[in-house]
């Protein structure tokens, strides 16, 4: 079955500092891959989306992700925290079905 | 541009009472409708999703039941609500026939069960 795995379940980031949050799938093909943000108490929000084509895609709010087909990953990047980015993160993978499977969330804090 | 809109935000009702939750879209015709359960500090929980008017499909066997009355509304009930019950409901969107596109989330309603 199919199944996408974020180790991480939070993460510290000093303000400023860089950010990778990693996401692992299970899939014999390459799925639609997405991450998404949910800040306390609201919904989730895109961040990004990949494909297929160019294996690093950009996202909103200063974030991009990489696939990595031989290593089965997407792992969600920004080159400088901002204390706004606090929240969970949420990786997602379709496989080409109705239903898309969400990670367990990585909690980012964000500390000054 | 499209909309989705979930109510009530939050809700507090007593073990064994009723619910409906609604949730409405705008901007598209004819979405994959969805509805999730958020468990505190947990990853989202796939409970129905639609395609279509009537059409509902069953992830988890439960209390809970889910009725899609027209093409951009779907309702969340109980009949009787168990303790269990409590967490953050989100209803989601994505266009027909696009399963290679996202979903689009409402803003989620907190239900405390006492």
């Amino acid at each position: 079955a199919q199944s996408v795995t974020q180790p991480d379940i939070h993460i510290t980031v000093s303000e400023g500092a860089s950010l990778e949050l990693r996401c692992n799938y299970s899939y014999g093909a390459t799925p639609y891959l997405f991450w998404y943000v949910q800040s306390p108490g609201q919904g989730l929000q895109l961040l990004l989306k990949y494909f297929s084509g160019d294996t690093l895609v950009q996202g909103i709010k200063g974030f991009e992700a990489e696939f990595k087909r031989s290593q089965s990953s997407f792992n969600l990047r920004k080159p400088s925290v901002h204390w706004s980015d606090a929240a969970e993160y949420f990786c997602a993978v379709n496989t080409g079905g109705f239903k898309t499977i969400f990670g367990a969330g990585t909690r980012l804090f964000v500390k000054a | 541009s499209q909309t989705i809109h979930q109510w009530p935000a939050t809700l507090v009702q007593p073990v064994g009472s009723p619910l409906s939750l609604e949730c409405t879209v705008e901007g598209t015709s004819n979405p994959n409708l969805y509805w999730y359960r958020q468990a505190a500090g947990r990853g989202l929980q796939l409970l129905f999703y639609s395609v279509g008017i009537g059409q509902i499909s069953s992830e988890v066997p439960q209390n809970l039941s889910a009725s899609r009355p027209q093409d951009r509304q779907f309702i969340l009930s109980s009949k009787k609500l168990l303790l269990s019950d409590s967490g953050f409901y989100l209803c989601a969107w994505q266009l027909q026939g696009a399963i290679n596109q996202p979903q689009h989330f409402g803003d989620g309603t907190r239900l405390s069960i006492l």
